[in-house]
């Protein structure tokens, strides 16, 4: 069993929909809980940036952590065709530890 | 801010040359540089760790004496592909982390797309 589980989709949505995107994780020693966008053939662009279980925004996007669950959220308001990429989901267990990643979920945002 | 940059974006060699990725972090110093690597539609695979001035550390699996890492300052990292051939070709991509209050963060690069003929 892989330590953070992650749909591949691809996930379709109408432009302006809410998209949602999730992970779960196996080890509760992960602590600090990050989401990258890459787009194809480019490298990943960090989104989010959560320590703490609850909720932070920024823009449009909101990140949401349950430790107590081990699941982590992504969630983009008022989607854009320009949101389509394939969104990581990555973790570390301390400061200064690797970075364990998710497989990623394959979003597209049909105009 | 947080920017790290990759040269080149591409590139095509002949087997059996080698071929050397740069990776810069242009506005801050980076604790530990990260390599990558990526094959089409899966996630990333780490290659390496490195810090500057000292040995990189490889993955299991990962041949230390094909790919070659070099970390010769707190902006600069270097990963050798010696002799090349086609299972190598894959899209390479370099991380600089930078500490952010009490924890890591890290930043990517744009990635190296190599294609071994």
């Amino acid at each position: 069993q892989k330590e953070v589980e992650q749909d591949p989709g691809p996930l379709s949505v109408p432009e302006g929909a809410i998209v949602s995107l999730n992970c779960t994780y196996s080890n509760s020693a992960f602590q600090y809980f990050m989401w990258y966008r890459q787009y194809s053939r480019k490298g990943p662009e960090l989104l989010m940036y959560t320590y703490s279980s609850g909720n932070k925004e920024d823009g449009r996007f909101t990140a949401q952590v349950d430790k107590s669950s081990k699941y982590i959220s992504l969630f983009i308001r008022d989607s854009q065709p320009s949101d389509s990429a394939t969104y990581l989901c990555a973790m570390i267990k301390a400061a200064g530890n690797k970075l364990t990643f998710g497989g990623g979920t394959r979003v597209l945002v049909k105009p | 801010g947080a920017v790290v940059s990759q040269h080149p974006s591409w590139v095509i060699c002949k087997s059996g040359t080698s071929v050397k990725i740069e990776c810069r972090s242009l506005d801050f110093q980076a604790t530990t540089m990260f390599w990558y690597r990526q094959f089409p539609k899966q996630s990333l695979m780490l290659m390496a760790t490195s810090n500057e001035g000292s040995k990189a550390t490889y993955e299991q699996g990962v041949e230390k004496d094909k790919f070659l890492i070099n970390h010769a300052s707190l902006t600069l990292s270097t990963l050798t592909v010696t002799s090349a051939h086609p299972e190598d070709s894959s899209f390479y991509i370099c991380s600089a982390r930078t500490r952010v209050t009490r924890s890591d963060t890290q930043y990517f690069g744009p990635g190296t797309r190599l294609t071994v003929l």
